[in-house]
């Protein structure tokens, strides 16, 4: 079953190290996504990607944020200066349709983002 | 905004026990998802509902929506162990853009 792909599983890395998160979404989707949940939160989202470009992002996904799809099959997160609260796992996710029509959405696995 | 809000926060059940967890959000929705998530790993996705239906199963899996009351609920009968995890509702818009999780509701079930 196809599946949506992030590395790394894990990152540590310093405050104010930037940091960039890799997903390889499916192959036939056109929606991707970056969520990501604080230890013991809810999940939540971040930025919606289309077309090549973002077509929603909420109040967290602020001026250190930025995403990237730069070679038609990766979907980046890049964090510029990275501060301890960004502490979480970051889970990116593809569908096919907006808002799930098609089905549900894929998660991968995510990357669980250590910031000391 | 629109926010899936789950209860209860945490429950605890016997192994073959059924277990029903609830949802409520504020604002029309195109449809509505159940989503796992074992400890640390990633979503899983179990169920989408249209907001024109009002019941759908999936194996052990029954899920309801009331869009009078704004609400949903996920029963998983016969439960195992392995059902142990966060189970999270989810919510898109009509627009079907913007998709938002609840905190979800942590499941254990007990051998």
């Amino acid at each position: 079953e196809p599946e949506v792909t992030q590395t790394p599983s894990h990152q540590v890395t310093q405050m104010g190290q930037e940091v960039i998160l890799r997903c390889v979404p499916i192959s036939n989707h056109l929606y991707f996504y970056w969520y990501r949940q604080i230890l013991g939160q809810k999940v939540e989202f971040l930025v919606s990607f289309y077309n090549n470009e973002i077509s929603e992002k909420s109040e967290i996904f602020d001026d250190q944020f930025s995403v990237e799809r730069p070679d038609g099959s990766n979907f980046t997160l890049k964090i510029r200066s990275t501060k301890l609260e960004d502490s979480a796992m970051y889970f990116c996710a593809s569908t096919q349709g907006t808002g799930g029509v098609v089905g549900g959405y894929t998660f991968g696995s995510g990357t669980r983002l250590t910031v000391v | 905004s629109q926010q899936g809000e789950e209860d209860p926060q945490a429950l605890s059940i016997q192994e073959g026990e059924n277990a029903t967890m609830n949802c409520s959000y504020k604002t029309s929705i195109n449809n509505l998802q159940w989503y796992r998530q074992n400890s640390g790993r990633g979503l899983v996705h179990l169920i989408l509902i249209r907001s024109n239906e009002r019941e759908k199963h999936s194996g052990r899996l029954r899920v309801t929506l009331d869009t009078s009351k704004k609400s949903s609920s996920l029963l998983i009968t016969a439960s195992r162990a392995a059902d142990t995890a966060s189970y999270f509702c989810a919510t898109a818009d009509n627009y079907g853009q913007n998709f938002v999780f609840g905190p979800g509701t942590r499941l254990s079930v007990l051998p």
